[in-house]
């Protein structure tokens, strides 16, 4: 069975600076997908980045981005230029390319994330 | 991006009443949706997994009577606590999955049973 895991359960950064937030994952699968969610205080769900397992290239979003390494089974978030909105918690989580009951998530624990001013 | 709601956002009741929330997606048909229960400051735990047209399919340790998941419609699962008591209380959110590789999240529904 795949797990998730973050090792970090609370991280803080100042304002503007840059922070990591680390994933390791394990699974046999080969083809998979990797998200980023942020759960911010309203505790709305919003996706942050996603990778797929195929693709070399790291995905970037604006001022997030993420360090996919497979081998390794590492799947950190890099967020540059923090603000305070980003303040909240950050979920790591896996999916399997299958359908149906198998697109379930498969999440870590989470890392909260406070910005200092 | 796509849209699930959630209804009620916040609900109060009575300690062996049954209390029903729903879950819609708003602009796309969702013949799965998972329902997540959260306690604070901890992660999603998967409850079930809701399939439309055919009986929901629990995670271990659920109890499945207690935990009622209708998937009437390609729009809509309603998840149903029966005889809450006030353990159950907790924040429940559900989540369809798209066509592609993304699933959209509900705002969640906050059960207080007392």
């Amino acid at each position: 069975a795949q797990t998730v895991t973050q090792s970090q359960p609370e991280m803080s950064v100042q304002e503007a600076e840059t922070v990591t937030l680390s994933c390791t994952y394990d699974t046999s699968e080969s083809d998979y997908y990797l998200f980023w969610y942020k759960q911010p205080p309203s505790r709305q769900m919003i996706l942050v980045i996603r990778q797929e397992a195929y693709k070399q290239q790291n995905a970037t979003e604006n001022r997030f981005s993420v360090n996919f390494q497979k081998a390794a089974k590492s799947f950190s978030l890099k967020i540059s230029d923090s603000q305070l909105g980003d303040a909240a918690m950050y979920f790591c989580a896996y999916r399997s390319p299958r359908a149906g009951n198998n697109r379930k998530l498969i999440w870590g624990l989470g890392t909260s994330l406070a910005v200092n001013p | 991006g796509a849209v699930v709601s959630q209804h009620p956002s916040w609900v109060i009741c009575k300690s062996g009443t049954s209390v029903k929330i729903e879950c819609r997606s708003l602009d796309f048909q969702a013949t799965t949706m998972f329902w997540y229960r959260q306690f604070p400051k901890q992660s999603l735990m998967l409850m079930a997994t809701s399939n439309e047209g055919s009986k929901a399919t629990y995670e271990q340790g659920v109890e499945k009577d207690k935990f009622l998941i209708n998937h009437a419609s390609l729009t809509l699962s309603t998840l149903t606590v029966t005889s809450a008591h006030p353990e159950d209380s907790s924040f429940y959110i559900c989540s369809a999955p798209s066509t592609g590789r993304e699933q959209y999240f509900g705002p969640g529904t906050r059960l207080t049973v007392t």
